[in-house]
């Protein structure tokens, strides 16, 4: 079945611990992003990958960091959380960077820093 | 700098047609998405626009563009209590790889 996936589902953390959200699609996509979702404010961009080792900032990276090794997977680390990222975020892929380029989203992680 | 306005929120009875409203800035607006988030799960392409189009149908979608007043919509015939959601309208600028979305509009389908 074609996807994406993230992982974890639900994430409570503290401020300054170190994490990472996984995000793999099966699909062979050259373009990845992830956003973050707050209420009141829709999608934010946060950071996007044309193609393995090409990663670009969004409109809100700050605090953020992503890897592109591989093409399946897109990886979001965040250093040093803070609670000002406490959010839902969706990881999301598609074919390629074209207007008319579909983007399948992941199932979201909703993570809480304390 | 980029806007993406939509109502947060819409109730119709199940049976009637629902008309989602949306408003953009950028007159440089290449495509204009309508996507749907039902609860727990992540964004769902609906459809699309390019801005060279006035109207899209697609089943019991149509989506209806002003490009001179930046005004999109997107009309849902004979609504179902499955179309409970919400609705975001995105846009992509001219040149841009990076998406606007607007906030989302919690349509309510009621009995």
């Amino acid at each position: 079945e074609a996807q994406v996936t993230q992982n974890p589902r639900y994430l409570i953390t503290v401020t300054g611990k170190k994490l990472t959200v996984t995000c793999s699609q099966n699909m062979n996509h050259e373009y990845m992003s992830w956003y973050r979702q707050d209420p009141g404010l829709g999608l934010r961009q946060i950071y996007y990958s044309m193609n393995v080792e090409v990663t670009d900032k969004g409109d809100v990276p700050e605090g953020y960091k992503v890897s592109r090794k591989e093409k399946r997977n897109f990886p979001l680390i965040l250093e040093s959380p803070s609670p000002n990222q406490t959010s839902l975020y969706f990881c999301a892929s598609s074919l390629g960077a074209s207007y008319t380029d579909t983007q399948y989203f992941g199932p979201g992680t909703r993570l809480t820093v304390l | 700098g980029e806007d993406v306005e939509q109502s947060l929120f819409l109730s119709v009875r199940e049976g009637d047609s629902s008309v989602i409203n949306c408003t953009y800035t950028d007159s440089s607006s290449t495509y204009l998405y309508w996507y749907k988030q039902e609860p727990g799960a992540g964004l769902q392409l609906l459809t699309y626009i390019f801005s060279n189009m006035d109207m899209k149908q697609d089943q019991r979608l149509t989506v209806l563009l002003n490009k001179k007043d930046k005004h999109l919509s997107l009309r849902i015939a004979d609504t179902q209590t499955g179309d409970s959601a919400i609705y975001f309208c995105a846009e992509t600028p001219g040149g841009s790889y990076i998406p606007t979305f607007g906030r989302g509009t919690s349509l309510i389908v009621h009995p």
